[in-house]
């Protein structure tokens, strides 16, 4: 696609579910970044993937939070047991470089998931 | 590891005049990228401008351009001639150049409001 694309644009989730949110990058692109953007405050940092290896996952919160990227194209950024705190906007990005700041990083509109 | 201070939570400028976010930054590499992002109420990202830090003369992009103080570690962002179009949320981020696993780090943004 012309964009990277990320659904559903909105989730609304009980305390407990599992939730799954999807990300397509941009086609060809190698490198895929998810972000976390609680109201009010900058994305950050979750996890990384350079084709379908899956490189740093150093800021997924808990081991609620898994990231696959199984065909190095499409990524699944799923979380279980979802809590309150976990409601915020998460964030894909792509890149055509394997290497970070070579490259422009291409955001998606975001995934605004509520706990309730 | 790296910080990201934006310390203006709102800034509002005239519809053509000019205005300076200012951004901070900490960091224990020697070698990194810096970057200026949009972000407009439909949540997508959008790269303004980027600098690497290597290189001592300032990035220009139209009427966007950087005040880059590395000794200081001062980044600011102005805008010339503002337009409406200019309203969006803005954040400064950083980006170590080394492995290319790791993430950007955002500040917490500045809110850009463009008077008419």
């Amino acid at each position: 696609g012309a964009g990277v694309s990320q659904s559903p644009r909105y989730k609304v989730a009980k305390r407990g579910q599992d939730v799954a949110l999807r990300c397509d990058p941009i086609s060809g692109h190698v490198s895929l970044f998810w972000y976390q953007q609680a109201l009010g405050q900058g994305p950050e940092f979750l996890t990384y993937f350079q084709n379908e290896a899956q490189l740093d996952k150093s800021g997924l919160p808990s081991d609620r939070f898994f990231a696959e990227r199984p065909e190095g194209s499409v990524s699944t950024l799923k979380i279980q047991r979802t809590q309150q705190e976990d409601s915020a906007v998460y964030l894909c990005a792509s890149s055509s470089h394997s290497l970070a700041g070579a490259g422009e990083l291409f955001f998606g509109e975001g995934s605004r998931l509520t706990v309730l | 590891a790296q910080t990201v201070t934006q310390s203006q939570p709102e800034m509002s400028v005239q519809e053509a005049e000019t205005v300076t976010l200012s951004c901070t930054y900490d960091t224990s590499e020697s070698d990194y990228y810096l970057f200026w992002y949009k972000q407009p109420p439909s949540r997508q990202m959008i790269l303004v401008i980027r600098q690497e830090a290597y290189k001592q003369q300032n990035a220009t992009e139209n009427r966007f351009s950087v005040n880059f103080q590395k000794a200081a570690k001062s980044f600011s962002l102005k805008i010339s001639d503002s337009q409406l179009g200019d309203a969006a949320m803005y954040f400064c981020a950083s980006l170590s150049s080394g492995g290319g696993a790791d993430g950007l780090t955002f500040g917490k943004g500045t809110h850009l409001i463009i008077q008419p």
